[in-house]
């Protein structure tokens, strides 16, 4: 059974740099997508982005900038480093599986989050 | 950048009663594979969000069967045939095909 978990500091000061990072266990990092996603107060869900052992890398185009995905195999981790934060980055983090679906016909397939980190709540505030 | 929009943004539905969520998007979600790239998530209170459905209209493992997607172009809907209590949460739409996008999220309420 695939299990995530977030971790990172809960408060971050204004223009300092976010870093949370994605535990996994029961999966290999090197196997599948990994993404983050993030529910700001009294809002939607957000897209920041995906990474692939592969170095295939996809981030929100309004947070590219700013944002850093990167995997570490040695401790089956991923993580996410932000920086120049702001009040608006306030928000619970989602760490995410991708599952791989195949698309007959082709030799890519088709991801989709299926395995859910429970979240980790980041307030930036000085 | 591909814009998707949900409606209703909120929907009491009463206990057996069927639901429908609509999800537009700014251009085609229709791969040149031929493949929908849409999926819907659901948030229930208190929880992280869970895939619901794939590729347009694909359930995901352990889905019930009164969930189902449906649509194509741009645009698309997700149906529940009989709404259960356990179903409340926030529906969402994601666009896949170019970076990806949720749209605003429909609240699902009984009534």
């Amino acid at each position: 059974q695939v299990q995530l978990q977030e971790s990172g500091p809960g408060l971050v000061k204004p223009s300092e740099t976010l870093s949370l990072t994605c535990t996994v266990s029961g999966a290999y990092i090197s196997e599948y997508y990994w993404g983050w996603v993030r529910r700001p107060p009294g809002k939607g869900l957000e897209w920041i982005g995906y990474i692939h052992y592969n170095g295939l890398i996809n981030h929100n185009p309004s947070l590219t900038t700013r944002l850093t995905i990167s995997l570490d195999t040695s401790k089956n981790q991923f993580s996410l480093k932000l920086t120049s934060v702001t009040a608006a980055d306030t928000a619970i983090y989602y760490c995410a599986k991708f599952r791989a679906y195949s698309l007959p016909g082709y030799n890519y397939n088709y991801h989709s989050m299926d395995v859910w980190g429970q979240g980790t709540t980041v307030t930036v505030s000085s | 950048d591909i814009v998707v929009t949900q409606s209703p943004l909120s929907l009491p539905v009463s206990p057996g009663e069927p639901a429908s969520i609509s999800c537009r998007s700014s251009q085609s979600l229709i791969h040149r594979n031929g493949y929908t790239y849409l999926d819907w998530y659901l948030q229930k209170p208190g929880q992280s969000p869970q895939l619901l459905i794939y590729m347009g209209f694909n359930r995901a493992s352990g889905v019930p069967d009164r969930f189902s997607g449906s649509g194509s172009g741009t645009d698309f809907s997700l149906k529940i045939s009989r709404v259960e209590a356990e179903d409340v949460g926030v529906y969402y739409c994601m666009q896949t095909l170019q970076t990806r996008t949720f749209g605003q999220g429909t609240k699902v309420e009984i009534k």
